[in-house]
């Protein structure tokens, strides 16, 4: 299958920061990217979807102006997690689907571990 | 509004012996039926998918899915476990394009000896 790559996989940072994850389509073109959270031993919870060149839609209860989403090309999405505080701390995980209709797969990255301090 | 329901948190099997993951959903239109294998720390590995056609999918590692309209479900089952199938299950129901793609709690597996 397709290949999606998250990075950083681990990230400490201060309460107060903020921090960017990337999220990459290495061999294919993504025309949307989904961002998840994954609290412990929990299930993913999907906080927003983008496709490229527009806007993010967040789903209820996750805002916009804490989790900031960018989806400038077809390969790169990123989610920046502004004025961090340890209530962030989580699992974040994205996947990403190509255009081309019914049965397109999303792939998933291997997430990133975000520990606010 | 969409859900997936898997009602066992947690199963233990012992190696050798077959392993059935149960996975009930609730969806308005044609579901698109997905089962994903996660490793501590990891992200998700799709193991295998159901659009259409034939109600027993065949997924990768020797997993298979049936998808049994009349009960809402789509159990993954094994016939035989190995120790490196320990890791975290999830179903998960979907539209055709995947834009409101939805998982269920999860059901974490362990491999007994």
């Amino acid at each position: 299958g397709a290949v999606v790559s998250q990075h950083p996989s681990r990230v400490i940072c201060k309460s107060g920061t903020s921090v960017k994850i990337e999220c990459r389509s290495l061999d294919f073109q993504a025309t949307t990217m989904f961002w998840y959270r994954q609290f412990p031993k929990q299930s993913l919870m999907l906080m927003a979807t983008s496709n490229e060149g527009s806007k993010a839609t967040y789903e209820q209860g996750v805002e916009k102006d804490k989790f900031l989403i960018n989806h400038a090309s077809l390969t790169l999405s990123t989610l920046t997690v502004t004025s961090a505080h340890p209530e962030d701390s989580s699992f974040y995980i994205c996947s990403a689907k190509g255009g081309g209709g019914l049965n397109t797969e999303a792939f998933f990255g291997q997430g990133t571990r975000l520990t606010v301090v | 509004a969409q859900s997936v329901t898997q009602p066992d948190i947690h199963i233990t099997v012992s190696e050798g012996a077959s392993l059935e993951l149960r996975c009930n959903y609730s969806y308005g239109a044609t579901p698109y039926l997905f089962w994903y294998v996660q490793s501590p720390g990891q992200g998700l590995q799709l193991l295998l998918k159901y659009f259409s056609g034939d109600t027993l999918v065949q997924g990768i590692k020797g997993f298979e899915a049936e998808f049994k309209r009349s009960q809402s479900s789509f159990n993954l089952r094994k016939p035989s476990v190995h120790w490196s199938d320990a890791a975290e299950y999830f179903c998960a129901v979907g539209s055709y394009n995947n834009n409101d793609m939805r998982f269920g709690a999860g059901t974490r597996l362990t491999v007994k000896p």
